[in-house]
């Protein structure tokens, strides 16, 4: 069936780096736009990054821009984010979403991945 | 950027109750607009895209309407499943920003 499942969140220093991949099943992954959008703890949704289907275009938003890379290798259905110099408001539920075709609805999320930035 | 303003921002509601949450938008964002369910330790659920175009599989009583800087969402017949955090969301312009979310309850 249709699936994103994250990985590679987990406890990181402030200043430290990490970096989450999202593994797509079910679907004809390069075909897809893919957002990364991320829920810190207790509060609502936040968009982080955006990638084209071909990788060409590319969006952040301004709190992570400069410290995040967002990418995805198509061959192997999977979109990464690379976030460096980590700060406590980066802590976060992150998950990635597939952009609808047709429309701009993010139809399809994973379950997510934790990242806790804290000495 | 452009604000999203959703209110209220929790309601309690009976069982078949009527309920509805508004989004404004702080710009024209014409119909762009979608509505997502979440429920407490879940992902986002899309249930309403375009403004008015409920997504495929997602029960009738979910609903939209409105363009321009104004929209509803609502449910016309609440259920014990519904319980949930609601948030509208803009893609007219990045950066994409979401309203602060509506969590609805059961009276």
């Amino acid at each position: 069936q249709v699936q994103l499942v994250e990985s590679g969140g987990g406890l990181v220093k402030p200043g430290g780096s990490l970096r989450l991949s999202c593994a797509a099943s079910g679907f004809s992954f390069s075909d897809y736009y893919m957002s990364w959008i991320r829920q810190a703890p207790g509060k609502g949704l936040e968009w982080v990054s955006y990638i084209s289907s071909s990788g060409g275009s590319i969006y952040y938003a301004d709190s992570v821009k400069g410290r995040f890379t967002v990418s995805r290798d198509n061959a192997k259905n999977s979109l990464s984010l690379q976030m460096n110099s980590l700060r406590a408001e980066d802590t976060a539920v992150y998950y990635c979403a597939r952009r609808g075709t047709g429309s701009y609805g993010l139809d399809v999320w994973g379950p997510g991945t934790t990242v806790t930035v804290s000495s | 950027d452009i604000q999203m303003t959703q209110s209220p921002s929790s309601l309690s509601a009976s069982v078949g109750d009527r309920v509805t949450i508004t989004c404004q938008a702080s710009q024209d964002i014409r119909n762009y607009l979608n509505w997502y369910q979440q429920k407490p330790g879940k992902a986002p659920k899309l249930l309403i895209y375009d403004a008015s175009n409920l997504e495929t599989g997602v029960p009738s009583r979910f609903s939209g309407s409105g363009s321009g800087t104004d929209f509803t969402f609502t449910i016309s017949s609440l259920q014990p499943e519904d319980i949930a955090t609601y948030y509208c969301h803009q893609y007219h312009n990045l950066p994409w920003t979401f309203g602060q979310g509506t969590k609805v309850e059961i009276k």
